[in-house]
């Protein structure tokens, strides 16, 4: 059972903007740096965002993370095809002593 | 390039056992922690287990506590998980993940584990 809650899908034209919250607590969101994380269709995840807003070597810069208080919003704009995936939030939860992921977002470019 | 590549799964009955490894490459893997996720088959990601380093620090999900065990040697870059007493609800594609500022900076292509008799 996730203790990070995301949007179960959004969508939006080729070209258009989408963001995607993640909900946690202070426990995990609230006091630690929140990784987003892209899969493809049948792929490994890969990293999109790490420490609530750098993008690691190779990640464009249609990809931005942002992070306030207990929320966290991952922003893709430029909308393409090859962005449709499911997208998750992480971040580690210091009273669970555990990593924590969120429910994870589908991305649909109509 | 960094590489990392799970072996180990298949079929297993409940209540067998199964270890999973992860060999790793093309980075000094003693100086990084790493990281089990699995995927249950079209579920979402869930964290299994953690180790650092220096196999100074091990953590586990609550589902997998007293049932699985995380290891590593580090003079041999592989990462290991024990599974025992599985369940049906452990059938899922497991991942090996190195953490960097984020429990996962790389990760495998993933070995499917599938429990059923």
């Amino acid at each position: 059972q996730s203790v990070l809650t995301q949007p179960p899908s959004v969508s939006a034209a080729p070209g258009q903007k989408v963001t995607i919250s993640c909900s946690g607590s202070g426990s995990n969101m609230g006091n630690n740096y929140i990784s987003w994380y892209q899969q493809l269709p049948g792929a490994a995840p890969k990293l999109l965002i790490y420490d609530n807003n750098k993008r690691p070597s190779g990640i464009p810069d249609r990809f931005s993370g942002s992070k306030s208080g207990t929320s966290a919003t991952l922003g893709i704009t430029g909308l393409q095809t090859g962005d449709e995936a499911d997208y998750y939030c992480g971040t580690w939860d210091s009273s669970l002593s555990a990593n924590v992921f969120g429910t994870g977002t589908k991305v649909t470019v109509l | 390039e960094v590489q990392l590549v799970e072996s180990g799964g298949g079929l297993v009955k409940p209540g067998g056992s199964l270890r999973l490894s992860c060999a790793a490459s093309g980075f000094a893997f003693r100086s990084y922690s790493m990281n089990w996720v699995r995927q249950a088959p079209g579920k979402g990601l869930e964290w299994v287990s953690s180790i650092s380093g220096s196999s100074s620090y091990k953590f586990y999900a609550d589902s997998v506590e007293g049932r699985f065990t995380i290891s590593r040697d580090n003079a041999n870059n592989s990462l290991y998980l024990q599974m025992n007493s599985l369940r049906a609800e452990d059938t899922a594609v497991y991942y090996c993940a190195r953490a960097h500022h984020s429990l996962g900076e790389y990760w495998g292509q993933g070995t499917l584990v599938t429990v059923s008799s």
